[in-house]
């Protein structure tokens, strides 16, 4: 079954300390994944797909098959990163995006 | 260029009615994906529409439907509302041509329409 899972509900760190918000996957073809952001009041909206290999906002991910995970990662968090982030997975052959639960990122000041 | 636009944005109703929810693409887009989204979980994918036909579904019963139509807008329809169908309503417009091209399935999300079954 195809599945995302982020294990953490909350991830509270200090501005300027390393994030990295976990997201694994259950998929058994080649995924195309994706991480989501919701800021507050605002509409869920892309962040960054693993396709592109970019880095967006100074965040990034990296689809390790191995692992069967898209961890996102930042090296030093800013307050204005404080959102929900939900981590997605397309599998080929779907015509649908499957969403894990979310993680909620404070930072702190 | 719009963006996706869903109406309306809160609704109260109760067990046993029904209830149409609208949505209008991003400008360009051709694809309309629709979203359940209850409270403290991820968007679970409802169904998706591609040139006005049904183009993949989730594991919704079949009294979730929908339409698309020529200009792309689409309407979700629920009968017989039940206490759980309370949630966020989310439409997404993609112009991945109802395809599995790698790097189509980019979606564009409304604000959502929040239903609320009493």
């Amino acid at each position: 079954a195809q599945r995302v899972t982020q294990p953490e509900k909350l991830l509270s760190v200090f501005k300027g300390a390393p994030v990295e918000l976990k997201c694994n996957y259950s998929y058994s073809g080649s995924p195309e994944l994706f991480w989501y952001v919701q800021y507050s009041r605002q509409r869920l909206q892309l962040l960054l797909r693993h396709i592109s290999r970019e880095s967006i906002k100074g965040f990034t991910a990296d689809l390790n098959k191995g692992e069967t995970s898209f961890h996102l990662k930042k090296p030093f968090a800013q307050e204005e990163d404080s959102a929900m982030y939900y981590c997605a997975l397309f599998g080929s052959g779907y015509n649908k995006l499957i969403f894990g639960a979310g993680t909620r990122l404070a930072v702190h000041p | 260029e719009t963006g996706v636009t869903q109406s309306p944005t809160h609704l109260i109703k109760t067990r046993g009615q029904q209830v149409t929810l609208r949505c209008s693409s991003q400008s360009g887009h051709n694809t309309v994906s629709w979203y359940q989204q209850a409270l403290g979980q991820g968007p679970q994918f409802i169904f998706q529409y591609y040139r006005e036909e049904e183009n993949g579904r989730g594991n919704f019963p079949p009294r979730f439907s929908g339409l698309q139509f020529p200009n792309y807008s689409s309407e979700l329809n629920v009968n017989a509302l039940e206490l759980d169908d309370s949630a966020l309503y989310l439409c997404a417009s993609s112009s991945g041509a109802g395809t599995m091209r790698a790097g189509a399935n980019v979606l564009t999300f409304g604000a959502g329409s929040r239903l609320t079954v009493l």
